[in-house]
């Protein structure tokens, strides 16, 4: 069965260094993959995607993302974090079925973003 | 412009009233989606729609309807609200077609169920 896995419930980091949550992957055939984040009382916002080409891509907000198809994984990066990155982070894979995609979301990573 | 949007922002509800959740969008977008988000578990699919006039069930369908009477507008209604349902609901929208399921979400309902 598909399935996502973010491992991570929480992560906090100091403003200023490098960030890594992490995306794993269950699923027979190469997916669409996604992140998307959601700040305090808003919706969902797409930040990145996947679904062939380069395995780096580069998102919004200076957001990056790598896809190990060996690992079945789909990190999401960033150097230098933000205060106003502080929000929660979703990982998402799609695979096609009859009348369209079928999206799953992982149980989401909460960043808190220290001084 | 104003994407994808949702009233009401916040709801309380004592088991057993019913309420419609309303979700609107101007991109002219096919497919339409009624999530909820509950901690620790991610957003669950409860019905979509692939274009006006149609439904179909998601993962966690029980205790809602929907309709899509105008291709705009994705209603979803619950008859007899119970605690369980206590949730922030999302609405979603995407093009029909292509090779990337990218969806645009609205704001989110807040619902309680006392």
């Amino acid at each position: 069965a598909q399935s996502v896995t973010q491992p991570d419930i929480h992560i906090t980091v100091s403003e200023g260094a490098s960030l890594e949550l992490r995306c794993n992957y269950s699923y027979g055939a190469t997916p669409y993959l996604f992140w998307y984040v959601q700040s305090p009382g808003q919706g969902l916002q797409l930040l990145l995607k996947y679904f062939s080409g380069d395995t780096l891509v580069q998102g919004i907000k200076g957001f990056e993302a790598e896809f190990k198809r060996s690992q079945s994984s789909f990190n999401l990066r960033k150097p230098s974090v933000h205060w106003s990155d502080a929000a929660e982070y979703f990982c998402a894979v799609a695979r096609r079925q009859t009348g369209g995609f079928k999206t799953i979301f992982g149980a989401g990573t909460r960043l808190f973003v220290k001084a | 412009n104003a994407g994808v949007t949702q009233t009401p922002k916040f709801r309380v509800l004592k088991t057993g009233q019913s309420m419609t959740l309303l979700c609107a969008q101007d991109m002219n977008h096919e497919y339409m989606y009624w999530y909820r988000q509950d901690p620790g578990m991610g957003l669950r699919l409860i019905h979509y729609s692939v274009g006006e006039g149609t439904t179909a069930k998601g993962e966690v369908p029980d205790g809602y309807n929907v309709s899509r009477l105008k291709k705009q507008n994705f209603l979803l209604g619950l008859e007899s609200a119970a605690p369980s349902q206590t949730s922030v609901y999302f609405c979603a929208s995407r093009f029909p077609g292509g090779n990337v399921d990218e969806q645009f979400f609205g704001p989110g309902t807040r619902l309680t169920v006392l």
